[in-house]
């Protein structure tokens, strides 16, 4: 599975864009992207997978370059309830559970 | 139910007792994992089941790590002789097929203290 680097943690202001960028240098031609959250005390959730290019859906949009080295989980007016760590994941059908390499995370802190 | 069921919640064991961790997946998953926490880090995988089959447990740590999935619904993870590095949150996950994309869902976990 592709190794992923992200930032350990992000402080951002209630209503701001938030953009945690996630680096895999070393990428495979059949990897998903795969992002997911993880409030404490709860299970990680699903949020966005993507291959390349952009993809959006209601709770986040995700912007993969044409190289796929690196990709960007955006969220558009985060809210105090926005914090939570966030997991970006390179590999094959990420989006199911399989053997899930989570990392350690980007820690999102939002205050007022 | 609605989602993934773990319990219990919280499980405080004695160094070198036995435990036993139950997850409910989502009514007619065909795949189950378990994960496994340590504070401060990511989930990491422990083994995967398909149905009754367990097709992958290159995750658990030692032989004190057992699971099954005996019906192909419920699954248990047993550990015996807890020890206290065995001390971490188990994450139980579920998903409905084992296809590209497909979106997993996980439980609250279960918080093991080993003293």
């Amino acid at each position: 599975l592709a190794k992923t680097t992200q930032p350990i943690s992000m402080d951002s202001y209630e209503g701001q864009e938030v953009n945690i960028t996630c680096s895999h240098n070393n990428i495979a031609t059949n990897d998903y992207i795969t992002w997911y959250q993880q409030f404490p005390s709860q299970g990680p959730r699903f949020i966005i997978q993507g291959y390349k290019t952009k993809v959006t859906n209601e709770v986040a949009s995700l912007f993969i370059p044409a190289d796929r080295k690196s990709s960007t989980l955006s969220l558009p007016r985060v809210s105090l309830s926005d914090t939570a760590v966030y997991y970006c994941l390179v590999g094959p059908d990420t989006g199911t559970a399989s053997k899930l390499t989570f990392g350690t995370g980007t820690r999102l802190q939002v205050t007022l | 139910g609605a989602g993934v069921s773990q319990s219990p919640r919280y499980k405080v064991a004695k160094r070198g007792q036995d435990v036993a961790l139950r997850c409910d997946p989502i009514s007619g998953h065909v795949s189950l994992f378990w994960y496994q926490q340590a504070l401060g880090q990511g989930p990491e995988f422990l083994t995967y089941f398909q149905n009754e089959a367990q097709l992958d447990k290159s995750g658990l740590p030692s032989d004190r790590f057992f699971a099954e999935r005996p019906e192909g619904s419920v699954s248990t993870l047993k550990i015996q002789r807890t020890q206290q590095e065995d001390s971490a949150v188990y994450l139980c996950a579920s998903s409905s097929s084992a296809g590209r994309g497909t979106e997993a869902f996980f439980g609250q976990g279960t918080r093991l203290t080993v003293v």
